[in-house]
């Protein structure tokens, strides 16, 4: 079963600070990744996703680099907030050839300091 | 609106019981699922309904039926489930298989 490595299992951060999360891929043809952010008793929200052409996509305080050759992909939040402490999960998506099947990373909790 | 909602919100029910949690979205989108998530774990895809056909069954056990009965509903049964299948049931949806999708605030489940 194709996996997603995730690290940190938890990482604890203070407030300006920058959060790093890192995860690693196996499967090649994979062609989409989401990073989701979950709140306790919440589903989980699409944060921001990247596809392999890309190497670094940024949408406010919230950046993904991506490193197709080290099949390695990494979340960078700026300027941590308190508000960010929530659980983050990397995935992975073959796209329409599986149907949409969504591998997940086994997630961060991230919890940041005032 | 990228809205999906789910209900109930909670349920309890005995291994006996039989149950059904409800799923609705308004976007329009052709491709639904349904995952389970323990506590402190990543969601596991069960189900995947693309154009109301099942497309993708995670060999989930039998006990678990879903049902697409149209394009912006998607219902789960539950029948004779065991304290384990305890979890979080989160439904999401995409525009179509392999979009991004969008979940719901889940339905926490406890079997006694």
């Amino acid at each position: 079963q194709q996996q997603v490595k995730q690290s940190p299992q938890s990482l604890i951060v203070q407030k300006g600070g920058i959060s790093i999360i890192n995860c690693a891929y196996e499967n090649t043809a994979f062609d989409y990744f989401p990073w989701y952010q979950q709140f306790p008793g919440k589903g989980p929200a699409l944060l921001i996703a990247i596809r392999p052409d890309v190497s670094e996509k940024k949408e406010g305080r919230f950046t993904i680099s991506f490193n197709k050759s080290a099949k390695q992909f990494s979340l960078h939040i700026m300027d941590s907030q308190p508000g960010d402490s929530a659980t983050y999960f990397c995935a992975e998506d073959a796209g329409g050839t599986s149907y949409g099947k969504l591998t997940f990373g086994q997630g961060t909790i991230l919890t940041v300091h005032p | 609106d990228t809205e999906v909602t789910q209900t109930p919100k909670h349920l309890v029910m005995g291994m006996t019981n039989k149950k059904s949690l409800k799923c609705e979205q308004h976007m329009g989108h052709r491709a639904m699922y349904w995952y389970k998530q323990k506590a402190k774990k990543p969601p596991e895809l069960m189900f995947v309904y693309s154009y109301e056909k099942l497309s993708i069954n995670e060999s989930v056990p039998s006990r678990f039926s879903p049902e697409c009965p149209n394009s912006s509903l998607l219902n789960l049964h539950l029948h004779a489930l065991q304290p384990e299948d305890s979890a979080l049931y989160l439904c999401a949806s995409s525009r179509v298989s392999g979009g991004t999708q969008y979940f719901g605030p889940g339905t926490r489940l406890l079997v006694l």
